[in-house]
This record gives structure tokens, sequence and C-alpha cells, in this order.
């Protein structure tokens, strides 16, 4: 079994911040890990993915992640907010092992940009 | 590549009629395809797993006599909401997945979301 916990249901930073967005994972296989975007009535957007290679992944939009095993952590970041970046996060979890592809997600985050 | 769509994106009904939502992968063959529902301001919540040519395995908890999902093809995959009501307005949102065994272009397991399918059962 697996799950996700965002911490923070509401995050805000001023444009041009660093965007930190918080996700702790748990699962009982090595894990895979995404975190998505979504915008007001749409879809989710793949931002980036952890599939057990390189432990520091970047992704679209200038998002980059780390997966840190010792802490079960796969927080986003991002140096500098932009206006564009105001969204729904989340961060979801899937077991790397076959048969257990299921996403589980976060409750997300919404992330503010103040101008 | 890897783009899927979702018919219609909102729909409106009457409580009691059934409405159905497609679910297409318009460029890559999709043996497996998932069903999500999300209700305002929440997360996803998955309601059923559908392989190609086999009947769907449904979450703990999701009716499947009132969501009737079925995947005909390895690009269509249909959600029917039977006898709707209001709690069932929510924002649906399907995925689908290239079979795991195969390799190429699409990373295994990867999931590619729709647009989302907004109802709203009055």
């Amino acid at each position: 079994a697996q799950s996700v916990t965002q911490l923070g249901s509401h995050v805000s930073v001023s444009e041009g911040a660093l965007v930190l967005l918080r996700c702790n994972y748990s699962s009982s296989v090595p894990p895979y890990l995404f975190w998505y975007v979504q915008y007001p009535n749409q879809g989710l957007q793949l931002l980036l993915k952890y599939t057990s290679a390189a432990t520091l992944v970047k992704g679209i939009n200038g998002f980059e992640a780390e997966f840190k095993k010792s802490e079960t952590s796969f927080h986003l970041t991002k140096p500098s907010a932009h206006m564009s970046d105001a969204a729904e996060y989340f961060c979801a979890v899937m077991g790397s092992n076959f048969g257990n592809e299921k996403l589980t997600f976060g409750t997300g985050t919404r992330l503010t940009i103040i101008p | 590549g890897a783009v899927v769509s979702q018919h219609p994106s909102w729909v409106i009904c009457k409580s009691g009629t059934s409405v159905k939502i497609e679910c297409r992968s318009l460029d890559f063959q999709a043996t497996t395809m998932f069903w999500y529902r999300q209700f305002p301001k929440q997360s996803l919540m998955l309601m059923a797993t559908s392989n190609e040519g086999s009947k769907a395995t449904y979450e703990q908890g999701v009716e499947k006599d009132k969501f009737l999902i079925n995947h005909a093809s390895l690009t269509l995959s249909t959600l029917t909401v039977t006898s709707a009501h209001p709690e069932d307005s929510s924002f649906y949102i399907c995925s689908a997945r290239v079979d795991p065994l195969r390799t190429g272009v699409f990373l295994t397991y990867e999931q590619y979301f729709g647009p989302g399918t907004r109802l709203t059962v009055t």
C-alpha cells in the first residue's frame, strides 16, 4: 500500500520568491513519484516524475523535486515564482512493481502568487 | 504525443437520466484506462480501472451498477452514470496508460490524463 501526504493545503508566495511544496510518501515497495499541476476546470498536467533514476528531477516550467529516501520526501521547488504558477498541485505515488500501478494522490496544495 | 481526450467537456442532465462520458487515447493504444472523480477543492479519487476486453475493477465503495465502464477498444473507454442524482455531480477525469510490457516512446507505467468532464445533475 502507498500514500502521500501534502503538508499545507494552501501556500502563498510573492512573485519572484522561492516556491516550496511539501510531499511525504509511504510505500511498501520502491515508489515512483509524480507531481501534477491542475488549473481550474482542467485535467492534470505532469510536471515531473521520479522513477528510480536520478534523485534530483527537473521538470517543466522551471520546477524540480528531490527524492530523499531517508526522509521519505519528494518536495517540489521552483526558485522564482511566476504569476502563471498559481494553480493546484498534486503529489502522487505509484508502486514500482508490476500489478501495483495505481496512482494514489495527495490532497493537493493550492498555490497562490502574490503580485 | 500521448494525448487523451474526453467528451463531453461538460454536461448537465436531469435527475434519473443516464450520462455517458467518453475517454479516448488519440495517438497511442491504451490497454488500461483509469477513471477518477474529483469533488470541488478535493483530490482525485480512483473509481475504477478498465482493461481492454475485460471487466473493469472497481474501487471499494464505488457502485459498479451505477458507474458502468466499457473499454471496448484500445483507444476508447466509456463511463456511464446511470440514474444520475445530484450527489453524482462532480468532475470526472480519465487517464490512459500504455501496456507496461511495451517499450518505446512512452514511459512504462505513466498515465496520461484527459481534460476532464464536469457533470451537473439537476
